[in-house]
């Protein structure tokens, strides 16, 4: 079975363009999270959809930071405009639901750079 | 608010020798405790998951205990091998946000043949 795939692997940039990650969750599963991961902070929990429905979008840092889940196979975690504090790697996660004991799923994540 | 502890950072075992890594955590009514390995530029795959009613899990090598009146979580590794060299994470989901995750920093295990 697939798993959570993200794309793109890496991506690097200039401060003030936009970036779009993109994530595939698991078929079937109806949750999906979105995670940054620095060395400083450990890995933060950023946006939780459940069914494509926004439910805590409370770790966004800024404005700037935006996401969407348009259908249950697809997302995305969108930048504008970057800054060289928005560089980490960027998760996404799926779960079969939101609560209860089902672990979550991550994909490889995105290495973001901004220049 | 839960914070989420992982001693040591990092650990250097020879290869065949039994580990713990442990996980410490301020509020002890959580949901349920799972541990991640995490290898270099992938993301972290699950590898127990301890439900709040439980003691402990285990998984061929691995033994992950749950201690929730302390505040402690381990996680025991038998026999150890290079292949097991990756760093380790613990998250929490507190009972007040059943979906949330508070993970650790992590221990960095590097296991020498």
């Amino acid at each position: 079975d697939a798993g959570v795939i993200q794309s793109p692997r890496h991506e690097v940039t200039e401060m003030g363009q936009e970036v779009t990650l993109r994530c595939k969750p698991i078929s079937g599963h109806n949750s999906l999270f979105w995670y940054r991961q620095t060395m400083m902070r450990g890995l933060e929990l950023l946006i939780y959809f459940n069914n494509n429905v926004p439910i805590d979008d409370s770790g966004m840092p800024e404005d700037r930071f935006s996401a969407k889940m348009p259908n249950a196979s697809f997302s995305t975690l969108k930048i504008q405009p970057s800054e060289p504090r928005d560089s980490a790697v960027y998760f996404c996660a799926s779960s079969l639901t939101g609560g209860g004991n089902q672990p979550q799923h991550f994909g490889d994540g995105t290495r973001l750079s901004i220049l | 608010k839960q914070e989420v502890t992982q001693i040591p950072a990092a650990l250097s075992v020879p290869e065949g020798e039994n580990l713990v890594l442990n996980c410490s955590f301020t509020d002890s009514a959580i949901y349920n405790l799972q541990w991640f390995r995490q290898d270099p530029g992938k993301g972290l795959t699950s590898l127990l998951l301890i439900q709040s009613s439980q003691r402990e899990q285990t998984s061929g090598r691995l033994n992950a205990s749950l201690d929730k009146s302390s505040g402690r979580s381990t996680l025991y590794i038998a026999a150890s091998q290079p292949g097991d060299s990756a760093t380790y994470l613990c998250a929490v989901r507190s009972t007040s946000g059943t979906y949330k995750y508070i993970f650790g920093t992590g221990t960095r295990l590097k296991v020498l043949a």
